[in-house]
């Protein structure tokens, strides 16, 4: 099994800051890396997958980067619509495995 | 309009089955694979299993917490993914998602997917 550390669990931001999100495998995933945002209440949509590719429709202002065991999520200017939880999750080998979610919330 | 709609959800007691349905529709079912991943109330996203399409073999994939216990099938003339569960649990009660699974890549023998569309959820308690 891969595991995942996803960090911070909370992130405090506002509108207009960038903010990193990091993901950080057990084990190296080449570049099998998804990267979801959940609203309360919605089910989890893509934004970026192949570690840094953008999903077609997902802001610019969204950005991924890494290879190997260490990944990151950048959104380079926060939008009040970005408020929401973050996963990272791997597709590099079965069990499919999650990070434990980072809240982005409204400092 | 690509479109995932699970159905099926509900209150069942511990130890009994219940099947979940995800009918698609606005894309070619049987040419994707397919997934199942729950939310238990309050926490994170957990991947529950996968099917492939007939084309790589039909073959499918479990968590640990849930194999041998649920199965995964699909039946690509309906365009409908399942999820048949038995023995349920409590710690089963969750949201739960379909999601298709868009192919990236096959090397040396491996076919690596990641999960593109998904669907609203429907809700399973399990409880006496």
């Amino acid at each position: 099994v891969i595991w995942m550390t996803q960090s911070p669990s909370l992130l405090s931001a506002s509108t207009g800051d960038r903010v990193t999100i990091s993901c950080r495998m057990s084990q190296g995933i080449s570049s099998y890396l998804a990267w979801y945002q959940q609203k309360p209440g919605k089910a989890p949509e893509l934004l970026i997958y192949a570690a840094s590719t953008l999903q077609s429709g997902v802001p610019s202002r969204f950005s991924g980067s890494g290879s190997g065991t260490d990944f990151t999520l950048t959104i380079s200017c926060l939008q009040s619509e970005d408020f929401a939880t973050y996963y990272c999750q791997q597709y590099y080998s079965f069990p499919w495995t999650f990070g434990q979610g980072t809240k982005v919330e409204i400092k | 309009e690509v479109q995932l709609v699970e159905s099926g959800g509900g209150l069942v007691q511990p130890g009994r089955s219940l099947r979940l349905s995800c009918t698609a529709s606005g894309f070619t079912f049987g040419d994707y694979a397919m997934s199942w991943v729950r939310q238990a109330p309050g926490k994170g996203l957990e991947w529950v299993g996968f099917i492939r399409s007939k084309a790589y073999g039909g073959t499918t994939e479990y968590a640990a917490s849930v194999k041998g216990r649920f199965t995964i099938s699909r039946d690509d003339s309906k365009s409908i993914a399942y999820l048949q569960m038995n023995s349920l649990k409590t710690e089963d009660t969750a949201v739960y998602y379909c999601t298709r699974d868009q192919l990236v890549d096959t090397a040396m023998n491996f076919d690596y997917y990641y999960m593109d569309v998904w669907g609203k959820g429907t809700t399973v308690t399990v409880s006496s």
